[in-house]
Formats: C-alpha cells, structure tokens, sequence
C-alpha cells in the first residue's frame, strides 16, 4: 500500500497570509502512462463531504479559486493558499489515485490566528 | 447536478449487519467506477470498496474484507455496500463517490453507529 503523510496536522495562519500544506507519498504516484501524477486535494469543512480542490497535482477544479496552487512530483507534493481567508478553514487532505487501495494523508487542520 | 444520496445508515448491534445504498442522478452512472469511503468520528478519511461500471473489478480495504460486500445495479443507478459482523470501530460516517481517477463526486454520507 502506498502511504500517504501530511505535514503539519494541523496550521494556524491569519488572515491574508499564506498556508502550505505538504504531502509524501511513499513511492510515486506518477503514471508513466500519461505523465501525470495521480495525486488529488480536497478540502473537508465540517459536517460536509470533501470537497474536490485539485487534480493530478495541479490542476485547479473549477471553480476553485487561483489562491489554491498545487505543486510537486513523485513523491512529494504540496498545497499553498495564498491570501488566507475565513471560509478557508477546514481539514485538507491529499490522497493518492495511483493504485488500490487509495490510500488519503490523515489530514491538515487549517485555522486562523 | 450530480447527485449522490447515501440511505441505510442507522443504529445496529456489534456483530449485525445493515446495508448502506446510494442513488446517484445527473451523470452516466455505469460509465463510472464507484466507492465508498468512511469517516469515524472526529478521525480522518478511510477508502474501503470500489467497483468499476461493470462490475467486473470489484476491491476491498483490508479492514472490511470478508466482511463487507459492495454491489451495484446500473439499470437502478445505485451501489449498495452491504456489511456483516460489525464492530464498533466500524462506526462511521459512509460516503459513495464517484471515481474517474480521482473521487470526484461524493455524497453528504449515512452515519452508522455499532454499539450495543
């Protein structure tokens, strides 16, 4: 199975600033087949379900605004919002889609301070 | 819209068994791989089942297998996940969502409490 590890578990950053949020997968999710690296980000606010933010490393959803940015490769990966915002608080998640099973970080808490 | 309703969810018994069902609406159901995935409270997210659009590649997590069935019936639009000899730790929140690659389309989930 392929682990995925997060870090921080959890990030506070105030308003306007920057958050960055790493992910490690423990061997890569890049598909030779296509070149791409099969690894997503979701946001999960609570009582809701996740919340698709980007695809194959780096492909903004859409809808999504621009302050969400995805980079990386192989084996590690980030997510950083720029401008922090309110509704930006949540628990964000990366998960691999390389193989099964498809294996989720155990999560980053973003707060505000 | 797409649309995924989880139902089935509810109190049962250690060593009971329930059957989660989800009906989706507003895309070509059979054309998309299905899972589910679970939530315990306050915890993080846990993959446990996916099945392709026909059927024929069905997975498990290891700490549901030989417990937990998934199903679906494409002329219905729905997958089901049924689940036997339940434990406590199988306490959870449970979403269906949708795969083309990636989960991209969930349910709001079924809260499933194992308790006696």
């Amino acid at each position: 199975d392929i682990v995925m590890t997060q870090s921080p578990d959890s990030l506070a950053v105030s308003l306007g600033e920057r958050a960055t949020i790493n992910c490690k997968s423990s061997q890569s999710v890049l598909s030779s087949s296509n070149n791409k690296n099969n690894l997503v980000w979701y946001q999960q606010k609570p009582g809701q379900p996740p919340k698709v933010l980007i695809q194959w490393a780096s492909t903004r959803e859409s809808g999504v605004p621009d302050r969400f940015t995805g980079r990386g490769s192989g084996t590690d990966f980030s997510l950083t919002i720029n401008n922090l915002q309110a509704e930006d608080v949540a628990v964000y998640y990366c998960q691999q889609y390389y193989n099964i099973p498809r294996t989720f970080g155990q999560g980053t808490k973003l707060e505000i301070k | 819209e797409v649309q995924l309703v989880e139902s089935g969810g509810g109190l049962v018994q250690p060593g009971g068994s329930l059957r989660l069902s989800c009906a989706a609406s507003g895309l070509s159901f059979s054309g998309y791989s299905m899972n589910w995935v679970r939530q315990a409270p306050g915890k993080g997210l846990e993959w446990i089942s996916y099945i392709t659009g026909s059927s024929s590649v069905i997975h498990y997590a290891d700490s549901v297998k030989g417990r937990f069935t998934v199903s679906r019936d494409n002329a219905k639009n729905s997958v089901y996940l049924q689940m036997n000899s339940l434990r406590a730790e199988d306490t959870a929140v449970y979403y269906c969502a949708s795969s083309y690659g990636h989960l991209n389309y969930w349910g709001q989930g079924t809260l499933v409490t194992v308790s006696s």
